[in-house]
């Protein structure tokens, strides 16, 4: 139980497009989903804090109007990257929680502009 | 200025040696503690947590000892296989207030064991 997905695993994209990652829970309802940002050999960093119905909290030095997040539904979270530069390119991961305190991440997504 | 991210603490061990891994966290405000194992390429898998109320949990050839008094927690692994292999991060959360459910990750740890 508690599985979380990522589609897609990876992307490659021009610089200047703008990319979505999505983020489900597969076999519960997320009250809160979470996502990081991952460069090589480095922890995991705090991006936003995103909860069903509501806007995500961002985490400071994080640009909400680039890294737009949507929170549709108890299940899915999309992360949208917008006009992706190369600097942008790093793994994506999410996390979500039933309402405890677990967190249960994703598979993470790769991203590389070009 | 230097990343600390190139530097990443690195142990190595045998096969079926103990490991012990260490954490500094930063906020004595922290309640809850949890102990995530990353393999390259995937995301963090969870291993084992503990509330602040207690300074010692078990669970499957692991073991998160917690010190309040100097902000340290470990965690020990058992007879140490191959498959454990990985960059093994410290979490911490902070309880109420606005940082309620956020978790802040450490600078991680790479384990390598030998056959």
């Amino acid at each position: 139980g508690a599985v979380v997905s990522q589609h897609p695993s990876w992307v490659i994209c021009k610089s200047g497009t703008s990319v979505k990652i999505e983020c489900r829970s597969l076999d519960f309802q997320a009250t809160t989903m979470f996502w990081y940002r991952q460069f090589p050999k480095q922890s995991l960093m705090l991006m936003a804090t995103s909860n069903e119905g509501s806007k995500a909290t961002y985490e400071q030095g994080v640009e909400k109007d680039k890294f737009l997040i949507n929170h549709a539904s108890l299940t899915l979270s999309t992360l949208t990257v917008t006009s992706a530069h190369p600097e942008d390119s790093s793994f994506y991961i999410c996390s979500a929680r039933m309402g405890g305190d677990t967190q249960y991440f994703g598979p993470g997504t790769r991203l590389t502009v070009l | 200025g230097e990343s600390v991210g190139l530097h990443l603490p690195t142990l190595s061990v045998q096969e079926g040696d103990n490991s012990i891994i260490n954490c500094a966290y930063s906020n004595s405000a922290s309640d809850y503690f949890i102990w995530y194992k990353q393999e390259s390429g995937k995301g963090p898998q969870f291993i084992i947590d503990i509330r602040s109320n207690m300074d010692k949990r078990q669970g499957q050839r692991v073991t998160v000892l917690l010190n309040k008094t100097v902000k340290h927690l470990s965690l020990q692994i058992a007879a140490t296989q191959p498959g454990d292999s990985a960059v093994y991060f410290c979490a911490e959360n902070i309880a109420g207030g606005t940082s309620y459910g956020k978790l802040t990750f450490g600078q991680g740890t790479i384990l390598t064991v030998h056959p």
